[in-house]
């Protein structure tokens, strides 16, 4: 079975600062990708980010960053220089590589981010 | 451009009252996916479709069935609706292999059951 925790219903960020969301997982698969998608007040699901359970390097997407802690099971969310625009519900997910393949996602309950002027 | 569409933004039905959610992909995906969003659950996963005339259940599949008789068209059926299915409706697809297997979402159906 696949588990996301995200801990931060709700978080508030100035304007131009970083702002971390957290995220910890749980799967018995070797192999698995972890997500991270925006969900703003219009309802549709933006994908921001991808890291590979094998990746050595965490990655980067523009200003957003995954903070990637294998050991920890965690998958952190960084958001540099934080835009009013970045102010929407942030959803952790991952997928397990299965017998069939790749099992669907398995999202957080989501974290919803607001950024103050 | 990639295209997820669910046919309907938003419906209001009857209790008892049988409901198609369509949505359909112009992408050649090959898994198709239902999940349903409530504030503070996140998405939850109903059923999901690993190719044509194949599915499996999800986490929540109680009271919904789904229909995939061509690949880019995925149905999720309400039997007979009820309150407690009153929820946003997302569907979703994706590249069976390769790429990063990220999901490619529609813009939500919001049902009301009254």
């Amino acid at each position: 079975a696949q588990k996301i925790t995200q801990t931060q219903p709700g978080m508030f960020v100035q304007e131009k600062e970083a702002v971390t969301l957290d995220c910890t997982y749980d799967t018995s698969d070797q192999s698995y990708g972890l997500f991270w998608y925006k969900q703003p007040s219009s309802g549709e699901m933006i994908f921001l980010i991808y890291q590979g359970s094998y990746d050595e390097q965490n990655a980067t997407e523009g200003r957003y960053s995954l903070n990637f802690q294998k050991a920890r099971k965690s998958a952190n969310l960084v958001i540099s220089a934080s835009q009013l625009g970045d102010s929407a519900m942030y959803f952790c997910a991952m997928a397990g590589y299965g017998w069939t393949g790749r099992r669907a996602l398995t999202f957080g309950s989501g974290t919803r981010l607001q950024v103050q002027p | 451009d990639v295209k997820v569409t669910q046919s309907s933004r938003y419906l209001v039905k009857r209790t008892g009252e049988k409901v198609f959610l369509e949505c359909v992909q112009d992408m050649d995906h090959e898994n198709m996916f239902w999940y349903r969003q409530d504030p503070g659950l996140g998405l939850r996963l109903i059923y999901f479709s690993y190719d044509v005339k194949m599915k499996e259940k999800g986490d929540i599949p109680e009271g919904y069935s789904v229909s995939r008789e061509k690949k880019e068209r995925f149905s999720l059926i309400l039997e007979s609706a009820s309150t407690n299915q009153t929820s946003m409706y997302l569907c979703a697809s994706r590249l069976a292999g390769g790429g990063t297997g990220e999901l490619f979402f529609g813009e939500g159906s919001r049902l009301t059951v009254l």
